[in-house]
């Protein structure tokens, strides 16, 4: 199964952009990147997917790279509420999300 | 509205005792997920389900058992045969597509006394 990598925790000033990076080399060509993100004691809430073009939506954007070993979720404005743990994940032909251990993302005001 | 419910929410439980916990949706999803998340982790599939009346074993099934009467419901039993239950337990719903996101429900915090 493809994995990725992702730095264990980074922080960021509130109202400046934050950019989180994911390494994942041995994705496979019918991957799609998922980014999810986690407050304490909550379900993971779905944030944004690619895959092989840039997207954006309301919450973030994400830059996928030309060869598609790595990806970069962009906040483009962070808030004290943007403080979670950021997970990039690979879904597979088999439906199924392969999670890492995520990115611990401090917002400091 | 549309969602995912868990319930409990908090569950304590002696040693030796099985026990379940319930995941219902009204998004009229086919495809149906449990994990556990063990603290400081990432999530670990349980067990998944695609159709009413099939599902298949995920990373770490063993201990657990699950049934898929309902498009809509979806119950996780823990059992006594689970050597390490206490955890964070989550459901999630989905469709098909390798594009579709999860939703998750809010999750069961499962302890053993």
């Amino acid at each position: 199964d493809a994995k990725t990598t992702q730095p264990n925790s980074m922080e960021s000033n509130e109202e400046e952009p934050v950019h989180l990076p994911c390494n994942h080399s041995t994705i496979s060509g019918t991957d799609y990147i998922h980014w999810y993100r986690q407050l304490p004691s909550q379900g993971p809430e779905y944030v944004i997917h690619g895959l092989t073009s840039n997207v954006n939506n309301r919450m973030a954007s994400l830059a996928i790279a030309e060869d598609r070993k790595s990806s970069t979720l962009i906040l483009h404005r962070a808030t004290l509420r943007d403080a979670a743990v950021y997970y990039c994940i690979l879904r597979d032909s088999n439906y199924q999300l392969i999670w890492g251990a995520g990115t611990k993302l401090i917002i400091k005001p | 509205d549309g969602g995912i419910t868990q319930s409990p929410k908090y569950l304590f439980r002696k040693e030796g005792q099985n026990v379940t916990l319930s995941c219902e949706q009204n998004l009229n999803h086919d495809a149906m997920y449990w994990y556990r998340q063990d603290p400081g982790q990432g999530l670990r599939l349980i067990y998944y389900s695609q159709i009413v009346n099939d599902f298949q074993k995920g990373d770490i099934a063993e201990g657990y058992s699950v049934s898929r009467e309902k498009k809509e419901s979806f119950p996780l039993t823990v059992t006594s045969a689970q050597k390490n239950p206490t955890a964070f337990y989550l459901c999630a719903s989905s469709g098909l597509g390798t594009a579709d996101e999860q939703f998750f429900g809010p999750g069961t915090r499962l302890t053993v006394l």
